[in-house]
């Protein structure tokens, strides 16, 4: 299994709906984080968690939100979803000293419609 | 965190060494070095990270330079698998601050 599990790999919703995209890791890190990729560009950084109780806004957190439900687990929601959120989404973990890097999931490919 | 650039594409022959520069010409005593790649569309793959001696590991070599203003990330034989956008990220260790990835290096190996 994938130390870090992203769900669904793919998805396409249409404008106003509310979708969660999923994220689970058995890196037993506290860290985690998800990022947004848009074609042919690096990625930003949408929101991230330090532990279970603290969550933290990115530099494009406008139009999501996330929930921290375990160690293990980190959610991203759009409420009301919009085309230009159509992008590639990356959860990735990271140990506390950083000494081991980032740790990236597959990614989960949104297309709004 | 300092700014890094990098070429913004490089062609590599397969079996050679692929040089990989990075200029990081204002960075700070405490910061260190890592370097990260992303084959198409898949998440990004951590390589290597240094602070100022030379670092190597199953995947690749960083060579730092003594003012430690620029880093070369050296794959030793690239092969087609190793085609990829290569990140050069500065940061402190264990910082508050996240990893943010700017525009990379498109490495294309050819046969």
């Amino acid at each position: 299994d994938a130390d870090v599990t992203q769900t669904p790999r793919n998805r396409i919703t249409k404008t106003g709906k509310r979708i969660m995209l999923e994220c689970s890791q058995t890196k037993g890190h506290d860290r985690m984080y998800w990022y947004r990729q848009d074609p042919g560009l690096g990625l930003r950084l949408i929101y991230y968690s330090f532990d279970v109780k603290d969550i933290n806004k990115g530099e494009i957190s406008d139009g999501y939100s996330v929930s921290r439900q375990a160690q293990a687990k980190f959610s991203l929601s759009l409420e009301s979803a919009i085309p230009n959120q159509t992008a590639l989404y990356f959860c990735a973990t990271s140990d506390l000293g950083g000494t081991e890097g980032y740790t990236f999931g597959s990614g989960t490919r949104l297309t709004v419609v | 965190d300092a700014k890094t650039t990098q070429p913004t594409s490089m062609d590599c022959a397969e079996g050679r060494a692929a040089n990989l520069p990075c200029n990081h010409s204002t960075i700070s005593g405490n910061e260190y070095v890592y370097w990260y790649r992303q084959i198409h569309s898949q998440g990004p793959q951590y390589i290597i990270h240094g602070l100022k001696n030379n670092e190597t590991n199953e995947m690749a070599s960083l060579i730092i330079t003594e003012d430690r203003k620029s880093s070369t990330l050296i794959l030793p034989h690239a092969t087609l698998r190793d085609t990829a956008v290569y990140y050069c990220i500065v940061r402190v260790l264990n910082a508050g601050n996240m990893l943010t990835f700017g525009g990379g290096t498109r490495l294309m190996v050819k046969p």
